[in-house]
């Protein structure tokens, strides 16, 4: 079966501008997270989507946020960009979220000029 | 609350032992370990539930122990692709949501040479 596709894969912005990301999961899988990978800081939880319903937010300011649709289909917006959010953005599917494995997508590499 | 990864780094030759130890001092409702190797993304190797318990996957092991919040990865007789990035993921249940969150340590990097 198809896996975790996030678009797209490569984005280069200027500081001050938004950006989109997008992620389909896993045919069945009704929650999804985002998580934020850089060198220093490792793997850092956005939040969580479950049946439309954000179900648990990071640590991280307002200009991150994100939906998901009905067909579990999620995007994730950062509005504002600064040079801080140049990372590798993974999106992770899984069936019902607790005591499930996550399948991650091979992730959307932002770079912020 | 991030759960911390020891070692974090390890050089094996091919054939040879590893361990990798994770450790919260939070309660935990599980334990998940991921290998991401360099350019892909993490994928899925095992969870283990609270409970206490131990999985096997191929040459590739992991046990929870609930009390003391531990969890270790055994690699035995590593093979050239086991190279990568291990990641601990610990999940809790929040007290205000209700739902768990999967938190990761900072990973370790093994590097299974000839």
């Amino acid at each position: 079966k198809a896996g975790v596709t996030q678009t797209p894969r490569y984005l280069i912005k200027t500081r001050g501008q938004q950006v989109t990301l997008s992620c389909s999961p896993i045919s069945g899988h009704r929650s999804v997270s985002w998580y934020q990978q850089t060198p220093g800081q490792g793997l850092q939880f956005l939040f969580e989507y479950f049946s439309e319903t954000q179900r648990n937010k990071g640590n991280f300011p307002g200009r991150f946020s994100g939906r998901q649709f009905s067909n579990s289909r999620s995007e994730m917006n950062v509005s504002t960009l600064e040079l801080g959010d140049s990372a590798l953005y993974l999106c992770a599917s899984s069936l019902l979220g607790i005591g499930y494995g996550y399948t991650f997508g091979s992730g959307t590499r932002l770079t912020v000029v | 609350q991030q759960p911390v990864q020891s070692p974090q780094a390890v050089i094996l030759r091919e054939g040879e032992d590893a361990v990798i130890n994770c450790s919260s001092s939070k309660a935990l409702y599980s334990v998940h370990w991921y290998r991401q190797k360099h350019g892909e993304a993490p994928v899925f190797l095992m969870i283990l539930l609270k409970g206490g318990e131990q999985k096997g996957h191929d040459k590739i092991s992991a046990s929870f122990n609930e009390k003391k919040q531990q969890s270790s990865l055994y690699l035995t007789a590593s093979q050239l692709s086991y190279s990568g990035t291990y990641f601990c993921g610990t999940e809790r249940i929040g007290m205000n949501s209700g739902y768990s969150t999967l938190t990761f340590g900072k990973g370790t990097m093994l590097l299974v040479s000839p």
